[in-house]
């Protein structure tokens, strides 16, 4: 059952570009939801996170949407860059007695063409 | 300062085989966690630790699977009798352990442990 899904494995932009990565969840418990990047044979680094209670959060070139009612979030990159190339995570916190317990979806590689 | 290490980076094994997958987290992190990526998949939490304890095992997939953090700091993750379906990338992550939603989990570079 996989909770946190990521549909497209894969994306390939245009430098200075937009890059929009999503991510669609079944589990309405979600509170809190992170967005990390992984290099090869690196550990994923946290990016950029939102709590249910907002829409929208923004961090330089990075901005996370949102929509709860459709429980769908998504990743925009503006502009693109080539160092932005590497596999694309969003993961989910429910909170309460899970707090901690990230549950991640399979990842989107991005490619960013010079 | 130093990230989360984890030792050795890669393991080849032969099946049947107990193995030890050390974790270091960043020095003063209370929580660590335990997870493991097989090919093509998304991370698949393991195990939570708080300080020694772990409150949080839900995600050892089998009884051939435990894990032990000692003096709140290094943790060991042992795998008994290993199978072929045991082969992935099994990632360390450390975070203050602080309650709140700017508790980062920061993550070591993971083991790769192949079972032949």
């Amino acid at each position: 059952d996989q909770q946190v899904k990521q549909n497209s494995p894969s994306l390939s932009v245009q430098e200075g570009r937009i890059s929009i990565l999503n991510c669609d969840y079944t589990n309405s418990m979600f509170d809190y939801f992170l967005w990390y990047k992984k290099y090869p044979a690196e550990g994923p680094t946290f990016l950029i996170s939102i709590s249910s209670i907002k829409d929208k959060n923004e961090d330089g070139r990075f901005t996370v949407f949102l929509n709860k009612s459709a429980k769908h979030l998504s990743l925009h990159i503006v502009p693109s860059q080539p160092g932005d190339s590497a596999v694309y995570f969003c993961a989910a916190d429910a909170g309460g007695t899970s707090y901690g317990k990230l549950t991640f979806g399979q990842g989107t590689i991005l490619t960013v063409h010079p | 300062g130093a990230g989360v290490s984890q030792s050795p980076s890669n393991k080849v094994t032969e099946k049947g085989k107990d193995v030890e997958l050390r974790c270091d987290p960043i020095s003063g992190h209370t929580a660590l966690y335990w997870y493991r990526q097989s090919l093509g998949q998304g991370l698949e939490f393991l195990i939570y630790f708080q300080g020694n304890s772990a409150p949080d095992k839900s995600g050892l997939p089998s009884d051939r699977f435990s894990a032990e953090r000692t003096g709140g700091s290094v943790s060991t993750l042992t795998i008994q009798r290993t199978q072929q379906e045991d082969s992935a990338v099994y990632l360390c992550a450390s975070s203050l352990g602080e309650r709140g939603r700017t508790d980062t989990q920061y993550f070591g570079p993971g083991t790769r442990l192949t079972v032949l």
